[in-house]
């Protein structure tokens, strides 16, 4: 257990509507990550962070935006939700000697 | 570009059977490491193992074994006597944060 929580874990939103979803940790890893998981495309690389305030654009970083102002909360923003953006996100953090990936439960997010 | 290729989608086994899943990689650095992961039907990832390409040796973990092979990029993994607990999407990917599509593996009893 890395001791990763997301929030919330389900979330139904509508087309136009703002949302953040949160990845927390709780063993001051420096680097986090976001991925989106799609049928077909595996996990894709949105944002990640190397530091508090330090990010950088992933692979599919269209529409979306982060913030790291604490070493433990890594926030997921969608100005602006579209239909294109429902999928399951996943919160990721480095960990150990290996700087092995570990994930968080994941948020299933549904924008109508 | 994806740089990880997980060609098989899906692979349907009975139990005790073995499965191999591929994985192909692209890279040009000399010095890189891969993963793989698996994703059970109650959706989270687990991490199975990382290797490293220094590391010439394959790797056994009880019924899992993985067979890397540098000469044909590829890294591909089995389960040797498989069990409907091994039912699940597996991912394989590499040191830049490049996923396979993942093989959804079904193990029918």
């Amino acid at each position: 257990d890395a001791g990763i929580t997301q929030s919330p874990r389900h979330k139904v939103t509508e087309t136009g509507t703002p949302v953040t979803l949160r990845c927390h940790q709780t063993e001051n890893h420096r680097y986090m990550y976001w991925y989106r998981q799609d049928p077909g495309h595996g996990l894709r690389l949105i944002h990640y962070s190397y530091g508090v305030k330090d990010t950088d654009k992933g692979e599919v970083s269209d529409g979306y935006s982060v913030s790291r102002s604490k070493t433990e909360d890594f926030l997921l923003t969608l100005e602006s939700a579209t239909s294109s953006q429902t999928s399951v996100y996943f919160c990721a953090i480095r960990a150990g000697t290996q700087e092995t990936q570990y994930f968080g439960p994941g948020t299933r997010l549904l924008v109508l | 570009a994806q740089k990880v290729t997980q060609a098989q989608t899906e692979i349907s086994v009975v139990e005790k059977e073995d499965v191999t899943l591929d994985c192909v990689y692209e890279t040009r650095d000399t010095t890189y490491y891969l993963f793989w992961y698996k994703q059970p039907p109650s959706g989270e990832l687990v991490f199975l193992i990382r290797r490293n390409s220094f590391d010439e040796q394959n790797e056994i973990s009880g019924r899992y074994s993985w067979n890397f092979q540098k000469s044909t990029s590829s890294f591909n993994f089995t389960i040797t006597a498989s069990q409907v607990v091994d039912s699940a999407v597996y991912f394989c990917a590499d040191y830049k944060l490049s996923f396979g599509a993942g093989t959804t593996v079904t193990v029918r009893a």
